[in-house]
């Protein structure tokens, strides 16, 4: 099973809103990701957990708040954003950094 | 910073060509390159995953090629199909579990 699945695949939320983006795999990775991806971009790196701790946080707001509860789930805690956060965010996983990145199929978030 | 560069940005072929992707990087200590393909509004799908130490990886009609020391690596297509058509992305990955994306390559295969 190479799945990484995500929840939920649309969100729409406001600017004073607290929503959580969801992340799982089960092939025993023992590093996740988050990337954002705007329209017609690569996607950026946001943060990079590493046996559940924090390893790689690339200057993201903190209005981000990312949390790894254990090595197959990892959340995205998002408490008011603005429009410009509308993006496709994208979870991965791997084994280690030398491995396959692993993508599940994003979730796509709107900011009224 | 590493950065990662794919050129062509855009390329249109009929069915059945062969054709070559290029990424380069300008930081050649990486662990691995890794080729992925995006479907418009998806996620990225694995391609191909080249070690540092390897010089090539093939999969089925992909075949991906790595030189490390001059920063490049290429994705050759045999004869395309309609369903190739999507976004090309290569990314290198270094130290700290570092994860660098390439600019893309949107394909279209012309029936």
């Amino acid at each position: 099973d190479t799945e990484v699945t995500q929840t939920p695949k649309h969100l729409v939320m406001g600017m004073t809103n607290k929503k959580s983006l969801k992340c799982e795999q089960h092939m025993g990775h023992r590093a996740m990701y988050w990337y954002k991806q705007k329209a017609k971009k690569p996607p950026e790196l946001m943060f990079v957990y590493s046996y559940e701790k924090l390893s790689i946080n690339e200057s993201v707001p903190s209005r981000f708040s990312p949390e790894c509860p254990n090595s197959s789930l990892l959340n995205l805690h998002l408490h008011a954003l603005q429009p410009e956060d509308s993006a496709l965010y994208l979870c991965a996983s791997s084994q280690g950094e030398r491995g396959t990145q692993y993508f599940g199929p994003g979730t796509r978030l709107l900011v009224l | 910073k590493q950065e990662v560069t794919q050129i062509p940005a855009a390329l249109s072929v009929p069915e059945g060509e062969n054709l070559v992707l290029n990424c380069s990087f300008t930081d050649s200590a990486i662990y691995n390159l890794q080729w992925f393909r995006q479907d418009p509004g998806k996620g990225l799908t694995s391609l191909l995953l080249i070690q540092s130490s390897q010089r090539e990886q093939t999969s089925g009609r992909l075949n991906a090629s790595l030189d490390k020391s001059s920063g490049r690596s290429t994705l050759y297509i045999a004869a395309s199909q309609p369903g190739d058509s999507a976004t090309y992305l290569c990314a290198v990955s270094g130290t700290g579990n570092q994860f660098y994306f390439g600019t893309g390559t949107s394909l279209t295969v012309i029936p």
